[in-house]
């Protein structure tokens, strides 16, 4: 069966410090993946998708970069947190038209 | 881009109450998810709607597409403590990369 790994499961980094959040897929090849931001008080924002090894499209210009450096794997990352990067990461996969299968998310908070 | 309204943002209701979720698109609709997430946790698939009048239930919840009013329904019957949580809408765009775009949410309290 399918799984998804997401970890850590929360992080608290000062402002300005780097960044790197790790997911992997189990059980399958080839998924479609995305990165997700929930913000307090905000919905689900998409970041980044990916549709095979080193293809990354970006929804929305930021301070983060997203990686795909193998199949199943999908990193984020940020060179400099600031504040405004706080919030609950979310990566999630698809292999067609039925909806996302999620990680449990990480909670990172910017001091 | 596609918007996604939410309502109630927020619900409380006393256990065994009936409850409904309503999600409204600003564009088409060609798919819409329902998902549950508990506070700090990843989202859980409740269920998935393709066509126009098309209705689905898992246990006790039952969710609804009106195609033509670009609008989704989720009703619960005889809430319970465990439907707690927050609730997600989300619409899959037309595009072939399967983005979704997701809704505000809407809190569900339960009382016992």
């Amino acid at each position: 069966s399918q799984t998804i790994h997401q970890w850590p499961a929360t992080l608290v980094q000062p402002v300005g410090s780097p960044l790197s959040l790790e997911c992997t897929v189990e059980g399958t090849s080839n998924p479609n993946l995305y990165w997700y931001r929930q913000a307090a008080g905000r919905g689900l924002q998409l970041l980044f998708y990916s549709v095979g090894i080193g293809q990354i499209s970006s929804e929305v210009p930021q301070n983060l970069s997203a990686s795909r450096p193998q199949d199943r794997q999908f990193i984020l990352s940020s060179k400099k947190l600031l504040l405004s990067d706080s919030g609950f990461y979310l990566c999630a996969w698809t292999q067609g038209a039925y909806g996302y299968t999620f990680g449990s998310g990480t909670r990172l908070t910017v001091v | 881009s596609q918007e996604l309204e939410q309502s109630p943002q927020s619900l409380i209701v006393q256990e065994g109450k009936n409850l409904t979720i309503n999600c409204t698109s600003s564009k088409t609709l060609y798919g819409l998810y329902w998902y549950k997430q508990k506070y700090g946790e990843g989202l859980i698939f409740l269920m998935m709607l393709q066509k126009g009048g098309e209705e689905k239930s898992h246990e006790k919840i039952t969710a609804k597409l009106d195609e033509k009013k670009q609008q989704s329904s989720l009703h619960i019957t005889a809430s319970q403590p465990s439907h707690a949580g927050i609730y997600l809408c989300g619409a899959r765009d037309s595009g072939g990369y399967q983005k979704v775009t997701f809704g505000t949410g809407t809190k569900l309290q339960v009382i016992p």
